[in-house]
């Protein structure tokens, strides 16, 4: 049973560009969400997708957009990159009716230069 | 908005010692709380969660002791192995369905 993927593992960007981070969920899984974890800090939610549309969404500007597709996996999409955006990026996914049981994937490294 | 957050940002332990880490939440509205552990180069791990209508509960090895009347919240693992070497993060929520929110980790060394 595969867990959670995320692709690449590592990226690096500069400034101004726009970057596109995949995640596939856990078997079985319907809802995907995605975090922002800053070196040092905790994880912070960035958006959840159930049904190919954005569920809830955190306190992120619109540059941060997203994407979930018929078979549930999903893409982050980042424009305009700043320095700030430099973070780990994490894909949970959990099922819709049990949404707290969230299984993490490895994350993305993105570094902005 | 109100957030998560920690006592004690490193805890160093010897092997075999009990562990016991901290976390302050500030959202009395908060009622589903979860401990996450994570490793280096890989993303948060379930290990235990508590509902605000229970005051401990346990899991093989650790337990979740949660205080309302102070908003605090810890988790205890019993017997330290160096496996548990790891960032420990809490997070709580609001069963409306709202987003985990997660507080910044302590970092647990195990010391061999």
């Amino acid at each position: 049973d595969a867990g959670v993927t995320q692709s690449p593992t590592h990226l690096i960007k500069t400034r101004g560009q726009q970057v596109t981070l995949r995640c596939s969920p856990k078997s079985g899984h319907d809802t995907v969400s995605w975090y922002q974890q800053a070196l040092g800090q905790g994880p912070q939610f960035i958006f959840q997708y159930y049904e190919e549309e954005e569920r809830q969404r955190g306190n992120f500007p619109d540059r941060f957009s997203g994407h979930q597709f018929p078979n549930y996996s999903s893409e982050l999409n980042v424009n305009a990159l700043l320095l700030g955006d430099s973070a780990l990026y994490l894909c949970a996914s959990s099922l819709v009716l049990s949404p707290y049981e969230q299984y993490f994937g490895p994350g993305t490294r993105l570094t902005v230069t | 908005g109100e957030s998560v957050g920690l006592h004690l940002p490193t805890l160093s332990v010897q092997e075999g010692d009990n562990s016991i880490i901290n976390c302050a939440y500030s959202n009395s509205a908060s009622d589903y709380f979860i401990w996450y552990k994570q490793e280096s180069g890989k993303g948060p791990q379930f290990i235990i969660d508590i509902r605000s209508n229970m005051d401990k509960r346990q899991g093989q090895r650790v337990t979740v002791l949660l205080n309302k009347t102070v908003k605090h919240l810890s988790l205890q693992i019993a017997a330290t192995q160096p496996g548990d070497s790891a960032v420990y993060f809490c997070a709580e929520t609001y069963s409306g369905n709202t987003p985990l929110v997660f507080g910044k980790g302590t970092r647990l060394s195990v010391i061999a």
